[in-house]
């Protein structure tokens, strides 16, 4: 099983609410992704990084953001969530062109 | 434009049965093709990956084969078990010069293994 940990698993809030969805990794990837996925609906990436320091946009836009301060850690931010912005979130992270390993995902609700 | 596309969207088969998932892509040039197995409200697992060489590759009672010359792919499930109930992505990388793989996710079949 991939060591790969996802927090908060769910979570519910109110609009314009400040939230972080925390992903940490115990395997060493230099790489780790973000992606948002609707129920039935197919991964779409909204963010990615190559490594400490680095975060590229992903094909899908999205407003939140995300920081690589440490290796293991890829935290994503919504500054001001909005209904719109209700979604599974999953992350990912993989060695040098290797297979992506998925975290169990946050199922995020904004009222 | 680099796509991947599967059929049948969903399946409903009995348990003991086997089944077959199909995947088309157009994603050039071709790195390899992974099926995933997500189960509801979980991340995706991979069950196979498959380079350029490579024609069939097992994972217990699954089973995928590629076809490179004509760009297709399937994942075939003997003996299904209620545990099979899930969605299976077809998952291709396209090579590129940089240290990044283009990653193009299918939209996924959704299986049900019913009693």
């Amino acid at each position: 099983e991939a060591d790969i940990y996802q927090t908060p698993r769910y979570l519910v809030i109110g609009t314009g609410k400040k939230i972080t969805l925390e992903c940490s990794q115990t395997m060493g990837h230099d790489k780790m992704y973000w992606y948002q996925q609707d129920p039935g609906m197919e991964l779409h990436l909204i963010h990615y990084s190559y490594g400490v320091n680095s975060t590229e946009k992903g094909d899908l836009s999205s407003e939140s953001t995300v920081s690589r301060i440490r290796t293991e850690h890829f935290p994503l931010t919504l500054e001001s969530a909005r209904p719109s912005h209700t979604s599974q979130y999953l992350c990912a992270s993989s060695a040098w062109r290797g297979e992506q390993f998925f975290g169990p995902g946050t199922r995020l609700t904004v009222l | 434009k680099n796509q991947v596309e599967q059929s049948p969207q969903s399946l409903i088969i009995l348990e003991g049965k086997n089944c077959t998932l199909q995947c088309n892509y157009t994603v050039s040039p071709f790195s390899n093709l992974r099926w995933y197995k997500q189960d509801t409200g979980r991340g995706p697992v991979s069950l196979t990956i498959m380079t350029f060489s490579e024609n069939t590759k097992s994972n217990g009672r699954y089973t995928a084969t590629l076809d490179a010359d004509t760009k297709q792919s399937s994942l075939h499930i003997t003996a299904s078990q209620l545990s099979d109930s899930a969605s299976y992505i077809c998952v291709v990388s396209a090579w590129t010069y940089s240290s990044y793989d283009k990653v193009i996710f299918g939209p996924g079949t959704s299986l049900s293994v019913i009693p």
